[in-house]
């Protein structure tokens, strides 16, 4: 059954440091989204991405924060300047288009666990 | 925005059945109802989604009253790998809240003990 990915699954950085997050979608995929998780708390949605560019964003995405879909393949979100809160597991996920039955669910990958020290 | 409600935890026993209830008062004409299943450490996995009346797959059913301000997500015979969190959503068809945002709420942390 085809999956998302995503590299690494455990990411140290020191605050101030920049990260790449990488995912890859499910390949018939065309609406991909990133989402962050702080330990214990609620999903949180960042962004969505389609038709390589942003379709909507949430507070929590800042100009910290960019994502990329450089190859057809990878799509990658980065965080300029890593701080101590943004620690956090992060999620990529992607989604079908058209109108199938099966084109409205979103597909979640493993997820990084990213700790700013 | 159609806000949800969930109780935050549930208890229940191997082999029994086990009903969640969400309830989102606003819900518009055109949301559905989606719910999710999370695993720790794990992203969340989509279960099943409705619009109206009871939807059934391999894995859950769903009922939606007629006046959809509540949805109860029923699990039959839960076994001790169904203790997750499950997550009631409502949006559009796409789980768009507003453009392609999906929002999750706190959901419903489902213990099932032996």
């Amino acid at each position: 059954e085809p999956e998302v990915t995503q590299t690494p699954s455990h990411q140290v950085t020191q605050m101030g440091q920049e990260v790449i997050l990488r995912c890859v979608p499910i390949s018939n995929h065309l609406y991909f989204y990133w989402y962050r998780q702080i330990l214990g708390q609620k999903v949180e949605f960042l962004v969505s991405f389609y038709n390589n560019e942003i379709s909507e964003k949430s507070e929590i995405f800042d100009d910290q924060f960019s994502v990329e879909r450089p190859d057809g393949s990878n799509f990658t979100l980065k965080i300029r300047s890593t701080k101590l809160e943004d620690s956090a597991m992060y999620f990529c996920a992607s989604r079908e288009g058209g109108t199938s039955h099966t084109s409205y669910e979103q597909y979640f990958g493993p997820g990084t666990r990213l700790t700013v020290t | 925005l159609a806000k949800t409600t969930q109780p935050i935890s549930m208890d229940s026993y191997e082999g029994q059945e086990v009903n969640i209830t969400c309830s989102h008062n606003n819900i518009a004409t055109n949301d559905y109802i989606t719910w999710y299943q999370q695993f720790p450490s794990q992203g969340p996995r989509f279960i099943i989604q409705g619009y109206k009346t009871k939807v059934t797959n391999e894995v859950a059913s769903l009922f939606i009253p007629a006046d959809r301000k509540s949805s109860t997500l029923s699990l039959p015979r839960v076994s001790l790998s169904d203790t997750a969190v499950y997550y009631c959503l409502v949006g559009d068809k796409f789980g768009n809240t507003g453009g392609f945002k999906t929002i999750f709420g706190a959901g419903t942390r489902l213990f099932v003990k032996a």
